[in-house]
């Protein structure tokens, strides 16, 4: 069964513009939450990711939002660029009796058009 | 420092022929991966392992098998290849516990005709 759910699952943004990507999960015992961002050809790679003791992280012009009780965790990406053009993923790494087990949510292709 | 290396990086199987997808890291770290990413979609994990000798199933399991014997390698075994199977595989591999970032090969490209 799927651990995570993402939203949308492709989406569309002119230049400039915010991107917004949501991921809800229903495992309480997650206590990590990343976002992977992989390029056509390439591996994921982990873009941001933040600890539920916290509500929001910012790097640059990407920031992880945290609402722990909607169990839900958002990606922002503002001013978005053509360069930002991949496939976004969350993956808490499981928790509990799961402890080593590590699932990717559907995955959102993300086009920023120029 | 190389990270995580799958050899190879392109294959070609015939149906009912068999092969290992090759894994290393040198980065020293207990848990590893296999995924399989079909085009277009998401990353689905076939096997996974927390430390040498200890191995478990992911979402995706059937027609491969996996073998820890060391900390460093992990490799995969396709049976008996099916069209199915045609796909990009990736391993990946992180620290024991949480909060910590997954690293990934570059991906092996299988195509079973």
């Amino acid at each position: 069964q799927q651990q995570v759910k993402q939203s949308p699952q492709s989406l569309i943004v002119q230049k400039g513009g915010i991107s917004i990507i949501n991921c809800a999960y229903e495992n309480t015992a997650f206590d990590y939450f990343p976002w992977y961002q992989q390029f056509p050809g390439k591996g994921p790679a982990l873009l941001i990711a933040i600890r539920p003791d916290v509500s929001e992280k910012k790097e640059g012009r990407f920031t992880i939002s945290f609402n722990k009780s909607a169990k839900q965790f958002s990606l922002h990406i503002m001013d978005s660029q053509p360069g930002d053009s991949a496939t976004y993923f969350c993956a808490p790494p499981g928790g509990g009796t799961s402890y080593g087990k590590l699932t990717f949510g559907q995955g959102t292709i993300l086009t920023v058009h120029p | 420092n190389a990270g995580v290396t799958q050899t190879p990086k392109f294959r070609i199987l015939k149906i009912g022929q068999s092969m290992t997808l090759q894994c290393t890291q040198d980065m020293n770290h207990n848990y590893m991966y296999w995924y399989r990413q079909d085009p277009g979609m998401g990353l689905k994990l076939i096997y996974y392992s927390v430390g040498a000798g200890i191995t478990d199933k992911g979402e995706v399991p059937n027609g491969y098998n996996v073998s820890r014997s060391t900390t460093e390698d992990f490799p995969l075994r396709l049976e008996l290849a099916a069209p199915s199977q045609t796909s990009v595989y990736f391993c990946a591999s992180r620290y024991t516990g949480v909060g910590t970032e997954a690293f990934f090969g570059q991906g092996t490209r299988l195509t079973v005709v």
